[in-house]
This record gives structure tokens, sequence and C-alpha cells, in this order.
């Protein structure tokens, strides 16, 4: 089954503390991207990923980093979370950017 | 800088009352517009792609068509199980992003 697999599903951390948010793909897919959602913001782009060892900021990327050591996985890193990263995070993965994009179930984040 | 605006940001329908979603876009160089259903906690599912001006698609009660300015989904004889937050997104010719509309939330009583 085609899909995008992110974990943990849900998290609840305290600021300061590095955390990592993992995400696989089983599709081959080369685009790969983060987002986060919040309430009246729609969904807004972190960091995208065109291929292997090939990233990029999207609209949102501070406090963020990522990796692309592999294809099928693009963990996100916050290296010391602050409250206002608190949010639902997804992962996507998708054959280029401009076709039909695979979510994954979502990260429900919470920094106290 | 892209901007796509979806309206209304919620509608409630009866069952079977037939209706539209619109997404306004301004975009320099459409290389797709996407839709998307979203259930609540869940991740975004894919519906349509639109590329040019005049396309259509249809997926059992949807269809989505595009203007040079807008896309509408047309909902015909909505169900309960349509229920959910529909999102717009375009892409953009000279960036490898996508710009994501904050959604219209439907809402289809029995």
């Amino acid at each position: 089954e085609a899909q995008v697999t992110q974990n943990p599903r849900y998290l609840i951390t305290v600021t300061g503390k590095k955390l990592t948010v993992t995400c696989s793909q089983n599709m081959n897919h080369e685009y790969m991207s983060w987002y986060r959602q919040d309430p009246g913001l729609g969904l807004r782009q972190i960091y995208y990923s065109m291929n292997v060892e090939v990233t990029d900021k999207g609209d949102v990327p501070e406090g963020y980093k990522v990796s692309r050591k592999e294809k099928r996985n693009f963990p996100l890193i916050l290296e010391s979370p602050s409250p206002n990263q608190t949010s639902l995070y997804f992962c996507a993965s998708s054959k280029g950017v401009n076709t039909e994009a695979f979510f994954g179930q979502g990260t429900r984040l919470t920094v106290v | 800088e892209d901007q796509v605006t979806q309206s209304p940001e919620a509608l409630r329908l009866q069952e079977g009352e037939s209706s539209s979603l619109n997404c306004s876009y301004t975009v320099s160089g459409l290389r797709g517009l996407f839709w998307y259903r979203q259930d609540p906690g869940k991740g975004p599912e894919f519906l349509f792609t639109l590329y040019s001006a005049g396309e259509e698609k249809e997926k059992e009660r949807l269809k989505a068509t595009l203007t040079k300015k807008e896309s509408f989904l047309h909902i015909t004889a909505p169900k309960p199980e349509d229920s959910a937050t529909y999102l717009c997104a375009v892409g953009n010719s000279g960036y490898s992003t996508l710009t994501f509309g904050k959604g219209t939330m439907l809402l289809v009583s029995p």
C-alpha cells in the first residue's frame, strides 16, 4: 500500500528539548516536504526536498532543520523547540512539486 | 508572491443541495492548481489537478473547473459523507513550492 508514515502521531515536549519527527514514504518519490497547519493560517510549507541531499526552505523555515540522506526518509528536526512551534505537522511526498501529493497522518506537537 | 483565497470559509448544505466552492489565485506562471479534501485530524487527500484554463475534471459528485483567475469545486447533490475541509493549492513555474489556501469547511446535513 502506497503511504507516507510519520512518527510520532502525538508529542508533548518542553521548551528547548531537541526532537525529531520522522517521515518515510514507500513510493520512490523524489519530492518530499514538511508543512505545519495552524487554525486560521492554513497549511504552510516549512522545508522541501527535490531529491537526496537537495533541500531548501519553504515559507516558514525558522527554527527547523531537515535532512535527506535517503530517498525514502525526510526527518524534521527541532533543535530548540519553542511554544510557538506548537502545531499540527504534515509530511508529504510526490513525484514532483506539481504532481499529486500523498500526505502522512500528521503529528500533533505541543511545546510547553 | 503567490496568493490563494478560498471562499466561503464555511458552508452548510442540506443533503442534495448543490453548491460551489471558490478558489481565487494570483501566481506568476501557473504550473498546476490542486484540490484536496481533509477530514478532521487527518492528512489532506488528493482530489484533482488542473493545469490550464478551460480544463474540467470530475469524480463522483465533485467537478473542478479552472479559469485564468479562479477555480471552482462544484458539488452536486452532496451527501453527509462529503463533509470535510476542501483545500486549494497552486504550483508556480518559478519555484519548487506549493501555496495553499486556508480552506472551505463544508458541512452537509442529512
